[in-house]
Formats: structure tokens, sequence, C-alpha cells
């Protein structure tokens, strides 16, 4: 069965350190791999989707990047966060229409 | 307007009731639906998948697809407190994976014991 693992599970990082967020898939070959950002109230917004290796789109113009160096590994960055990136980043995955979510990471920027 | 609007409550029901969640939706072309259930600090899980229009049941949720109305429903029957979570409905056209899911805000339920 496939399973998706994201990493860390919280992190506290100060204003204009840089950041890096990994997810990596297990059990499927060449998913689409997603970056979304979920604020309360606010529901999910998609930063960044991948249908292959080294193909990403951006979603919102933002201070973030994303990476995907393997098939199976989606990877969040930033090179100086910003207050404004505090929130809940979740990795997803998908090869038909439903998406399958990691557990997310909680990020605060202080 | 948004493509998908969904009542973000907070929504608080005695325990044992039956439980209706909605999502609205403005496109026309979307055909695959799917509800899913994220307790706090959690990711979204997979709750529910449907195509088209119609009913599926799957133990005490069924989820429903009103395409002439633009409407779905998710129902929980004999609700229970590990029900409290957020349920967000979300969408797609095609249903191929590279196509984005449109989401709704979610809906904030309380089962009380």
């Amino acid at each position: 069965s496939q399973t998706i693992h994201q990493w860390p599970a919280t992190l506290v990082q100060p204003v204009g350190s840089p950041l890096s967020l990994e997810c990596t898939v297990e059990g499927t070959s060449n998913p689409n791999l997603y970056w979304y950002r979920q604020a309360a109230g606010r529901g999910l917004q998609l930063l960044f989707y991948s249908v292959g290796i080294g193909q990403i789109s951006s979603e919102v113009p933002q201070n973030l990047s994303a990476s995907r160096p393997q098939d199976r590994q989606f990877i969040l960055s930033s090179k100086k966060l910003l207050l404004s990136d505090s929130g809940f980043y979740l990795c997803a995955w998908s090869s038909m229409a439903e998406a399958f979510f990691g557990q997310g990471t909680r990020l605060t920027v202080v | 307007q948004k493509e998908v609007e969904q009542d973000p409550g907070p929504l608080s029901v005695p325990e044992g009731a039956i439980v209706s969640l909605n999502c609205t939706y403005s496109n026309s072309a979307f055909q695959y639906f799917m509800w899913y259930r994220q307790y706090s600090r959690k990711g979204p899980e997979l709750l529910m998948y449907t195509y088209s229009s119609g009913n599926k049941e799957d133990g005490r949720f069924t989820a429903q697809v009103d395409k002439s109305s633009k409407y779905i429903s998710l129902f929980i029957r004999v609700s229970q407190p590990s029900d409290s979570a957020t349920y967000l409905c979300a969408m797609s056209a095609t249903g191929v994976g590279n196509e984005k899911l449109t989401f709704g805000t979610g809906t904030r339920l309380t089962i009380i014991p």
C-alpha cells in the first residue's frame, strides 16, 4: 500500500533563516506531488505541484520554492523565511482524482 | 464567487444525531467529488469518493451528489465524539491525477457527548 512521509511535524525558525521540508512517497511510481499551505479558516492553498522529476508548477508567487530531485521525493524550500510563511504545510500525492495527504508540518516563524 | 462554497461552521450536534455537511459549487464540469476528514493538527484523510450524481454509502457515512443543483452532501449517522473534526469537500473535472483538486474551506464539526 502507498504511504506518504512528511517531516518534521513541527518547526520553529527565526525570520531570515532557510527552510527545507521533505516529503517522500512509498508504494507508487510517478505520482503527482503537491505542497499545500493551510491557514485557519482559509482552507487549503495549493503552492506547488509536480507531475514528474524536475517538473514544478508554482501556483502562488511567494518566498518559497519546490524541487523534485527523485520520483517520490518532493522538497519545499526557502532561502529566507518571513513571518508570513508561518502555517501548516501539507504534502500530498495523487495518481487519479483523489489526493492523499501527509501528516503536515506546523511551521512557526519567530 | 468561489468555485466551491462550504459553510465553515462551527457546527455542534449531540451524540447520536444525524449530521449533514454540504458544499455548493459553480463549475458544471466537476464530476469527481471527495470528502476529507481532518483531525486537529493532522493531515486530511480521504473519507468518501464519488463520481457523478447519486449516493454512496460506507458504514455510517453517506455521500450524496446532485449535479443538477451543483450541491453535494455528507451525512453522518449515529454521530460519535470521534467524528469531531473538520470536514473538507473537494472536487475535480477529469479525474486525472494531474488535475488539481478544488477544495472547500472546511466545516468544523463538534459532537457533544
